[in-house]
């Protein structure tokens, strides 16, 4: 079984630049999330899709984060512009095979995507 | 909100020696309580992970106990191996899916 698939994996951009994440979750896997995680510190919550519906986005600066996921499968994760403050790894998760997220469902992540803001 | 506390790391223990590494919570209901872990180069995949109040989770010689009166779920394993050495994250998890992680802990394991 294939795997959670993220791009890009390294990703060098100027602040004020924009740049976009994408996301390929498991087969079948209503639930998917998105995390960023600063050097030192535990995944954050960005934003929890269920199929194709945002279930939370409290977290999410919405100022300059958007995100989406049209057709309930794969999603893109956009920053603009970038500050030097989301320089981070942007976790791409998903669960979910009963179709509903339920508290004891295990997450699967992807190898995340590695963002440098200079 | 929801918190996860766990013990500051980095942890440095010889082959064989004994692990805790603790994990508090806060939460407002009855969550469900994981450990995460990253080997080195590899992404985040559950360790074990346990449901309700007294359950203990296990896998790979680790083991954590549900302790609802405590709010805590450590960490332990009998005797480390140098492959056993990554960062350990404790993590909880509300109705709907939604997750709140602890900041991890390093683990290395010198033979």
């Amino acid at each position: 079984e294939a795997g959670v698939a993220q791009s890009p994996r390294y990703k060098i951009i100027e602040k004020r630049q924009s740049v976009a994440f994408w996301c390929n979750p498991i087969s079948g896997h209503a639930t998917l999330y998105w995390y960023q995680q600063i050097l030192g510190q535990g995944p954050k919550l960005l934003i929890q899709f269920q199929n194709n519906g945002v279930v939370d986005d409290s977290q999410l600066p919405k100022d300059r984060f958007s995100a989406e996921r049209l057709k309930g499968v794969d999603s893109t994760l956009k920053i603009q512009p970038a500050k030097l403050e989301d320089s981070a790894v942007y976790l791409c998760a998903s669960s979910g095979i009963s179709g509903r997220a339920q508290s004891g469902e295990t997450q699967y992540f992807g190898p995340g995507t590695r963002l440098l803001v200079l | 909100g929801d918190s996860v506390t766990q013990m500051e790391g980095p942890v440095t223990l010889s082959e064989e020696a004994f692990l805790t590494i603790n994990c508090t919570y806060t939460a407002t209901g009855y969550p469900s309580l994981f450990w995460y872990v990253q080997y080195p180069g590899e992404g985040l995949q559950l360790l074990l992970k346990a449901t309700k109040a007294d359950d203990k989770g296990s896998n790979k010689g680790f083991e954590a106990t549900y302790r609802k009166e405590t709010t805590s779920f450590h960490l332990e394993k009998g005797s480390v191996q140098v492959s056993d050495s990554a960062v350990y994250f404790c993590a909880l998890s509300e109705s709907a899916g939604k997750s709140t992680f602890g900041d991890g802990t390093t683990l290395t394991v010198k033979p």
